[in-house]
C-alpha cells in the first residue's frame, strides 16, 4: 500500500523560506509524477506545480518565481521551497503522488502560517 | 488564470441524483479529456474519485459518473448518500501547460 508522510516547518516570518519534503512508502513506480497543492483557510484546492518521473517541472504562473520543486527518486522523496513568504501562503500543503492512469496518492497535509 | 466555474453548493435527498457541473474555456477543459474530480471531507486529504473525464480509479463506487461537453465537465452522483457529503473539486490541464482547479462545490444530502 503506498502511503506519503510530509514534513517541514509549520510557522514562518514574511519573507522565510517554506521547505517541505514528501516521501513515499511503496514502489517502485513507473510513469508518475509528484503534485504540490495547497489550500488556503476557507478556500478551494490550488495547484501549485509539479514534477514528473523525468525530472520535467510545471509550475503555477502565479508563484512559478519564487518555487523549486525537486526528487531525489533514489530516496523516493520530492521537495518544495517557497522563497519569500508572505502571509497570503498561509496554507495548508498537501504532497500527491500520481500513478497515471491507476490513482492519486495523498499526504496529510501540513499547514504552514505565515505570520510575524 | 481564473478559476474553473463550479456551484457552490448542490444538494439533494438521499437515494436522489445531483450533478455538479464545473465550466471552463477551450483553453482547458474544452482543450483535452483530461479533467478529474475530487471528494473532499474537511479535516483529510481529498480523494481522486475521476480522472480523464470519465474514469474511476479503482474501489470508487460506480455511482460517480463523469462526463464532457464542450467547455463543461459535470459529475454525477446517483443514489446520493450520507457519506456523499463533502466539498468536490474539479481540476483541467490547460493548454498553457499547466493545471487549474475549480473553486468547489459543497455537497448536502438533506
Amino acid at each position: 500500500q503506498v502511503q506519503l508522510q510530509q514534513w517541514g516547518a509549520g510557522l514562518l516570518k514574511p519573507s522565510e523560506t517554506l521547505s517541505l519534503t514528501c516521501g513515499v512508502d511503496g514502489g517502485p513506480f513507473s510513469n508518475y509524477y509528484w503534485t504540490w497543492i495547497r489550500q488556503s483557510p476557507g478556500k478551494g484546492l490550488d495547484w501549485i506545480g509539479d514534477i514528473w518521473h523525468s525530472g520535467s517541472t510545471r509550475y503555477n504562473w502565479s508563484v512559478r518565481s519564487r518555487v523549486t520543486m525537486s526528487v531525489d527518486t533514489s530516496r523516493n522523496r520530492f521537495s518544495l521551497i517557497v522563497n519569500s513568504v508572505t502571509a497570503a501562503d498561509t496554507a495548508v500543503y498537501y504532497c500527491v503522488l500520481t500513478i497515471i492512469g491507476v490513482d492519486d496518492y495523498w499526504g496529510r497535509g501540513t499547514l504552514v502560517t505565515v505570520s510575524s | 488564470q481564473s478559476a474553473l466555474t463550479q456551484p457552490a453548493s448542490v444538494s439533494g435527498s438521499p437515494g436522489q441524483p445531483i450533478t455538479i457541473s464545473c465550466t471552463g474555456t477551450s483553453s482547458d477543459v474544452g482543450a483535452y479529456n483530461f479533467v478529474s474530480w475530487y471528494q473532499h471531507h474537511p479535516g483529510k486529504a481529498p480523494k481522486l474519485i475521476i480522472y480523464d473525464v470519465t474514469n474511476r480509479p479503482a474501489g470508487v463506487s460506480n455511482r460517480f459518473f463523469g462526463s464532457k461537453s464542450g467547455n463543461t465537465a459535470s459529475l454525477t452522483i446517483f443514489g446520493l448518500q450520507a457519506e456523499d457529503e463533502a466539498d468536490y473539486y474539479c481540476s483541467s490541464h490547460t493548454v498553457s501547460n499547466t493545471r487549474i482547479f475549480g473553486g468547489g462545490t459543497k455537497v448536502t444530502v438533506l
